[in-house]
């Protein structure tokens, strides 16, 4: 599966859009990009995934660059529940089990 | 949709003892579920890889027998730590495969914290 590299720690105020940087410049054609995020001592939580177009649901919305080699997890109006540590995830499509990285620390401030 | 439970969410037992953590895709059937580690300040690590009616595979330097995993039906995986030691002390987490069409999705369980003493 394709490496990943995201920023150590974001702030974002509350209310405002928090925008989530992720790159994946070797993926390849069939693996997609999966977003999850864990609450402090929960389980991941799956966000959103996506394989060439940008995806849109009722937590986020995915921004898959053209090239595919990087995307961008957007939370349109962050709330102090939305701190937590996000994943991005590249993955063959089918069966592989999800590894994770270290993830992006987002604090939510009011 | 998608709900996968753990029980139970802590235990504290004593070194040398063995310890079961149950976990349930409750809505969905789940032909694989996952189970991973937890510990402070860290990532998750991938132990194994289970799938329903056949053996466990587990990731290099996980001991099989330390750690025995049991998929018996579609909706209940078992992980039994045995022989307890104070190092076995982490978060774990499991998580089942959602079949979903094109793509599966995994979804994960709230978690259990051991503490072995």
């Amino acid at each position: 599966d394709a490496k990943t590299t995201q920023p150590t720690s974001m702030d974002c105020a509350e209310g405002r859009a928090a925008n989530l940087p992720c790159n994946h410049s070797t993926i390849s054609g069939n693996e997609y990009v999966y977003w999850y995020r864990q609450i402090h001592s929960q389980g991941p939580q799956y966000i959103i995934h996506g394989l060439k177009n940008n995806e849109t649901n009722e937590m986020a919305s995915l921004i898959i660059t053209e090239d595919r080699k990087s995307s961008t997890l957007i939370l349109p109006h962050a709330t102090l529940r939305d701190t937590a540590v996000y994943y991005c995830i590249v993955i063959l499509e089918g069966n592989t089990p999800l590894v994770f990285g270290k993830g992006t620390r987002l604090s939510v401030i009011a | 949709g998608a709900v996968v439970s753990q029980h139970p969410s802590w235990v504290i037992c004593k070194s040398g003892t063995s310890v079961k953590i149950e976990c349930r895709s409750l809505d969905f059937q789940a032909t694989t579920m996952f189970w991973y580690r937890q510990f402070p300040k860290q990532s998750l690590m991938l132990m194994a890889t289970s799938n329903e009616g056949s053996k466990a595979t587990y990731e290099q330097g996980v001991e099989k027998d330390k750690f025995l995993i049991n998929h018996a039906s579609l909706t209940l995986s078992t992980l039994t730590v045995t022989s307890a030691h104070p190092e076995d002390s982490s978060f774990y987490i499991c998580s089942a495969r959602r079949a979903s069409g094109i793509q599966d999705t995994q979804y994960f369980g709230p978690g259990t914290r051991l503490t072995v003493l």
